[in-house]
C-alpha cells in the first residue's frame, strides 16, 4: 500500500522563487528519502533524513522531518529551470535495522518558469 | 563510472508476444529491484533480489517474472504484454538493507504494447 503522499499534485513557480513540497506517510519509518525524476527518465536520489534527525540540508535543498505528524517537507531555495522534474519521497516500512524495500508517493510536479 | 544501465530504453511489442528487459550494474550492489511506473503514478515494486534471493510483491501479476543469473545482471520477463502493461519499467540496485542506504536507478525501458 501506498505510504507516502506527496502536496502539493504539481506546482508552478518563476526561476528564482523558492519551492516547496510536502510527504505524509502512515506507519513509523527508519528513514525518508526524496527522489528526483526529469521526464522519461529515472529516479536520482536526493537527500535521506533519518527518523531521528529533524532538518537536513544539501546545497539549495533543505529537508524536514516532523514524526510526530509524520510528514516531511522539501524546500528547494533560489530555484533554476533546471530544477523541473517530479519530486518523490520515499519511505521504508520501519523495520528494525532497515529494510531494502521503499515505497513511493506518487510525487510533485515541479515546473520552474525561466 | 559506476551505474545501472537498462537495454533496451524503448521497446514496443505487440500485445501477448514475450518480452524481456535488462538491467545491468557496475556498482556490485547486493540488491536489484525491478519497479513498474505508469504516467503520472508512483514507482510500483514488483520484485526484488537480495543477492540471489527473490523476493516478489504480493499484487506482481504472474505474467510477470524475474531472473538473476550474477550479481551484475537482472532481467525483468513479461511473458504475455498486456495493453495494461505498457509503462516505464525501472531496475534500481542497492547496497543492502541498511536504514541508510539508498536506491540508484537506471534510465528506465519505456515499454509500449500495440
Amino acid at each position: 500500500s501506498q505510504q507516502g503522499e506527496e502536496d502539493p499534485q504539481a506546482l508552478s513557480i518563476q526561476e528564482g522563487e523558492n519551492a516547496t513540497m510536502n510527504c505524509s506517510y502512515k506507519t513509523s519509518i527508519n528513514n525518508l528519502q526524496w527522489y528526483r525524476q526529469n521526464s522519461g527518465r529515472g529516479l536520482v536520489h536526493l537527500i535521506l533524513i533519518r527518523s531521528n534527525e529533524r532538518e537536513k540540508h544539501s546545497g539549495r535543498l533543505r529537508v524536514t522531518l516532523d514524526t510526530s505528524k509524520k510528514s516531511s517537507s522539501l524546500l528547494i531555495t533560489a530555484s533554476r529551470a533546471a530544477d523541473t522534474a517530479s519530486y518523490f519521497c520515499a519511505t521504508d516500512d520501519g523495520r528494525q535495522g532497515g529494510s531494502e524495500k521503499l515505497v513511493f508517493g506518487k510525487g510533485t510536479k515541479l515546473t520552474v518558469n525561466p | 563510472d559506476a551505474m545501472v544501465i537498462q537495454n533496451p530504453r524503448y521497446q514496443v511489442t505487440q500485445f501477448g508476444k514475450p518480452v524481456t528487459l535488462s538491467c545491468s550494474q557496475t556498482l556490485n550492489h547486493n540488491v536489484m529491484y525491478w519497479y513498474q511506473q505508469k504516467s503520472s503514478q508512483a514507482p510500483k515494486l514488483l520484485f526484488h533480489y537480495y543477492d540471489k534471493d527473490f523476493n516478489n510483491e504480493a499484487d506482481t501479476p504472474d505474467n510477470f517474472q524475474s531472473r538473476r543469473p550474477n550479481t551484475s545482471f537482472c532481467f525483468l520477463d513479461i511473458r504475455s504484454p498486456g495493453l495494461g502493461d505498457a509503462a516505464m519499467y525501472l531496475c534500481a540496485t542497492s547496497i543492502g538493507q541498511g536504514i541508510t542506504d539508498t536506491q540508484y536507478f537506471g534510465p528506465g525501458t519505456r515499454l509500449t504494447v500495440l
